[in-house]
């Protein structure tokens, strides 16, 4: 298996600009993630995904923060309009999710996107 | 509120020698503590998990021991190599089922030559 996937691994925009971050989870897993990480506040839980329904998003920051799980391969996640702030590494992990073992899944994480809004 | 409070922030050690790195949680009520750790560049990756009822695991030269009565945690790295530089995050997850993890900022560890 390949992994989780994200892409694109580095994004420079301008402030203003949308801006659409993509993964691919493993394949059979259930359960996907995104996180935010920053020298200032470290990793951050934005939402959580479970068989592709949004199960909790209370990290979203704002508004201008949304993510999608069309299907169980796919999920984005995106910015609109992003700000200088919103700079950092976005990670996407998956994990197979069972009813039994609930957070005792082991998480597996994307390379991350480095994104840097000027 | 969740807390995890890792300690030291960073941490350089030469070649072989041994170290201890700290996590001390405020979460309940307990489920389970993971560390991960995360090279440069990467993603974390998961080294050990314990429950309530561990209070040590070991992963080759990584052992982790859970004092859940005063809720701390270490992670010991035996005969150190360059290769352990990485930053090492505590993250502690409330009851089964939840999955809101509360991480910890990390420990930075430098392994010199």
């Amino acid at each position: 298996d390949a992994g989780v996937i994200q892409s694109p691994r580095h994004e420079v925009t301008e402030m203003g600009q949308e801006v659409t971050l993509r993964c691919k989870p493993i394949s059979g897993h259930n359960s996907l993630f995104w996180y935010r990480q920053t020298m200032m506040r470290g990793l951050e839980l934005l939402i959580y995904f479970n068989n592709n329904v949004p199960i909790d998003d209370s990290g979203m920051p704002e508004d201008r923060f949304s993510a999608k799980m069309p299907n169980a391969s796919f999920s984005t996640l995106k910015i609109q309009p992003s700000e200088p702030r919103d700079s950092a590494v976005y990670f996407c992990a998956s994990s197979l999710n069972t009813q039994t073992s609930g957070s005792l899944d082991e998480q597996f994480f994307g390379p991350g996107t480095r994104l840097t809004v000027l | 509120k969740n807390q995890v409070e890792q300690s030291p922030q960073s941490l350089i050690i030469l070649e072989g020698k041994n170290c201890t790195l700290q996590c001390n949680y405020t979460v309940s009520p307990f489920s389970n503590l993971r560390w991960y750790k995360q090279d440069t560049g990467r993603g974390p990756v998961s080294l050990t998990i314990m429950t309530f009822s561990e209070n040590t695991k070991s992963n080759g030269r990584y052992t982790a021991t859970l004092d859940a009565d005063t809720k701390q945690s270490s992670l010991h790295i035996t005969a150190s190599q360059l290769s352990d530089s990485a930053s090492y995050i505590c993250v502690v997850s409330a009851q089964r089922g939840s999955y809101i993890p509360t991480f910890g900022r990390g420990t930075s560890l430098i392994v010199h030559p």
